[in-house]
This record gives C-alpha cells, sequence and structure tokens, in this order.
C-alpha cells in the first residue's frame, strides 16, 4: 500500500466517545487526505493537507477535525462520535494535487 | 444528480470474457481521469491514469475517455477470477484537491 500505514485497523467505541485514526506515510509525499467510504456513497473527502500545519475542509467535514504537525503523519479526530461516523476510513497520499492517489488499508470504525 | 455516475453492478462475466465497465459524468472541467481497483477489505489501487481525451492500454486493461460525451470506460480483456474486485472511477479538474469518485461496480469473473 504504497508506504502507507494506518492504525487502528478496526475500532469499535461509544457513542460520545474521542475517536483518533493515525496515518503514517514513508513516501515523502506533500499531500495527504482521508475519506470515509460508505455503501451508495462511495468515497467521499473529509479533510485534506497541503503541507506540515497546512489543512482544508473537504465536502464530509462536520464533526471531524484534522492534524499535522510532520510531513509523514496525519491524525483524524472525531471529538465526539456519532453512529453516522460509523464507516471505513482511508487515508490517502498523492505527489501533486488533484492527481494520483495512493491508499491505506483503511479502518474499520464501528460507534455503537 | 451526482457529479460522477456509475452503474453499481454487480457484474458477472465468464472467465475470458472481455468486460467493459463505464461512467458519466457532468462538470466539463474534469480533465484527469482515473479508473481504482478495490478488493474486498482493502484500500483502492490505481490501476489507470489518463489526462485528457483519447485511450490508453496497460496490459488486458484499456481506459478510453470521451469527452464531447462526457463518458469514460474501462476495457478488461481475458478477464480473469483475480480481476474480481469493485472498481471505482475518478477524475479531477486538476484544481484543488478534489479528486470525485464514482460508487463503484462489483466485478466478478466466474472460472
Amino acid at each position: 500500500d504504497a508506504g502507507i500505514t494506518q492504525s487502528p485497523r478496526h475500532k469499535v467505541t461509544e457513542t460520545g466517545t474521542p475517536v483518533t485514526l493515525r496515518c503514517h506515510q514513508t513516501e515523502n509525499h506533500r499531500y495527504m487526505y482521508w475519506y470515509r467510504q460508505d455503501p451508495g456513497h462511495g468515497l467521499r473527502l473529509i479533510h485534506y493537507s497541503y503541507g506540515v500545519k497546512d489543512t482544508d475542509k473537504g465536502e464530509v467535514s462536520d464533526g471531524y477535525s484534522v492534524s499535522r504537525s510532520k510531513t509523514e503523519d496525519f491524525l483524524l479526530t472525531l471529538e465526539s462520535a456519532t453512529s453516522s461516523q460509523t464507516s471505513v476510513y482511508f487515508c490517502a497520499i498523492s505527489e501533486s494535487r488533484g492527481e494520483k492517489l495512493f491508499f491505506g488499508s483503511g479502518t474499520q470504525l464501528s460507534v455503537l | 444528480q451526482k457529479e460522477v455516475e456509475q452503474d453499481p453492478g454487480p457484474l458477472s462475466v465468464p472467465e475470458g470474457a472481455i468486460v467493459s465497465l463505464n461512467c458519466t459524468y457532468s462538470n466539463s472541467a474534469f480533465q484527469y481521469f482515473m479508473w481504482y481497483r478495490q478488493y474486498s477489505r482493502k484500500g483502492p489501487e490505481l490501476l489507470m491514469y489518463t489526462y485528457s481525451s483519447g485511450n490508453k492500454e496497460d496490459g488486458r486493461f484499456t481506459a478510453q475517455v470521451d469527452k464531447s460525451s462526457k463518458y469514460i470506460s474501462l476495457f478488461i480483456r481475458d478477464s480473469q477470477p483475480s480481476d474480481s474486485a469493485t472498481y471505482l472511477c475518478a477524475m479531477s479538474d486538476g484544481g484543488y484537491q478534489k479528486v470525485t469518485f464514482g460508487t463503484g461496480t462489483k466485478l466478478q469473473v466466474i472460472p
């Protein structure tokens, strides 16, 4: 998976608890992204980063925050998890903007 | 109406068949077109990447883009059971980070 590691791979949590997902890359790519994948909706962009400490919102950013303190790490935080955030979360990286994306293996998150 | 439309399938074909997967789109600004393959419980992997209109071939795979009709296709020749996966089309205007994905077509190749 192009030097991308997501952790954890699976997580079950309760409504109202905070959750942090981690993405680590070894490719030194500038751009990093968080997507969620749901049946009938495909992949939807949550947040993305275009450099250390440079982030912006995607199309489904409500309820999520991100941080990037190092080139290789991009964190996604659910401040107070809700059942609607049950999904598969993918991290992706790219060398150039808007172009070829390389994905991690995903995190299956269940919010009960 | 979604920006990118893709038939979800499932599509079931016998081994050796030619497979045609398609997407239509509405945004005329799209100029980068991609196909991703996603195996069950795995992340999508980039299969084909095309800029603007035309054809691109890579082994058994051919990607076609018709910008005048806003229609892209992926052809798989001599399909194999290992091709069984979900295929996602994706496209971008090359602008700020936004890649728009289709919902995916599930393909099953039967031995």
